[in-house]
């Protein structure tokens, strides 16, 4: 069975610039999860979809960001206007119904110039 | 203003020898507790969880105490072997939540041969 994948692994791309970060949860996994790591610091929860609804996104750090999740599979994450504070690791993770356990993508290394 | 805490950013130990990996947190309402391994290049994975009507959890190698009073968990890996070397999240959730844990800032461990 695949796990969660997330694409692309890096992104490198200048202040003001637009960036969107794909996830692809595990088939049957109703919740979808994004965090983000700075460098160095703790996994910081951004939002939670349950299928194609956002059940939570109180993580969410402002306006620049937009997640969705369209037809309930896969998720995007869009950065406009990137700023170089947005620089980190964003993971996706994934869930059954009920599950406690979550399953974790590999990230995607965003870099903002 | 940080709930969970990982206060060792890195730990280096002989192989053979025991791993002890500590976590603290602030929150009262956390009464579930989870220890999450992280290669480079790969998302967290789950490693071994504790509830707080239990004060220890043990997975062969891995065992993870919990002192509900001090608000303090630690995890064991004994014997310790170079395949460990990982970053180790300490996390934590609240019941009749959402199982979104809340991440510490990790700590590198790196098992020497």
């Amino acid at each position: 069975e695949a796990g969660v994948t997330q694409f692309p692994s890096h992104s490198v791309i200048e202040k003001g610039q637009t960036v969107t970060l794909r996830c692809d949860p595990i088939s049957g996994h109703d919740n979808l999860y994004w965090y983000r790591r700075v460098m160095g610091k703790e996994i910081k929860f951004l939002l939670h979809f349950v299928k194609e609804s956002k059940q939570d996104e109180s993580g969410m750090p402002n306006n620049r960001f937009l997640a969705e999740r369209t037809g309930g599979t896969y998720s995007t994450l869009k950065v406009q206007p990137a700023e170089l504070e947005d620089s980190g690791v964003y993971f996706c993770a994934s869930s059954q119904v009920g599950g406690s356990e979550q399953f974790f993508g590999p990230g995607t290394r965003l870099t903002v110039l | 203003d940080q709930q969970v805490k990982q206060n060792s950013p890195s730990l280096s130990v002989q192989e053979g020898r025991i791993s002890i990996l500590n976590c603290d947190y602030t929150n009262s309402m956390f009464d579930y507790f989870l220890w999450y391994k992280k290669y480079p290049a790969e998302g967290p994975t789950f490693l071994i969880s504790i509830s707080s009507i239990k004060d220890k959890n043990e997975d062969g190698r891995f065992t993870v105490f919990l002192n509900k009073s001090a608000k303090h968990l630690s995890l064991h890996i004994v014997p310790s072997q170079p395949g460990d070397s990982a970053v180790y999240f300490c996390a934590a959730t609240a019941s009749g939540g959402s199982y979104i844990p809340t991440f510490g800032r990790g700590t590198s461990l790196i098992v020497h041969p």
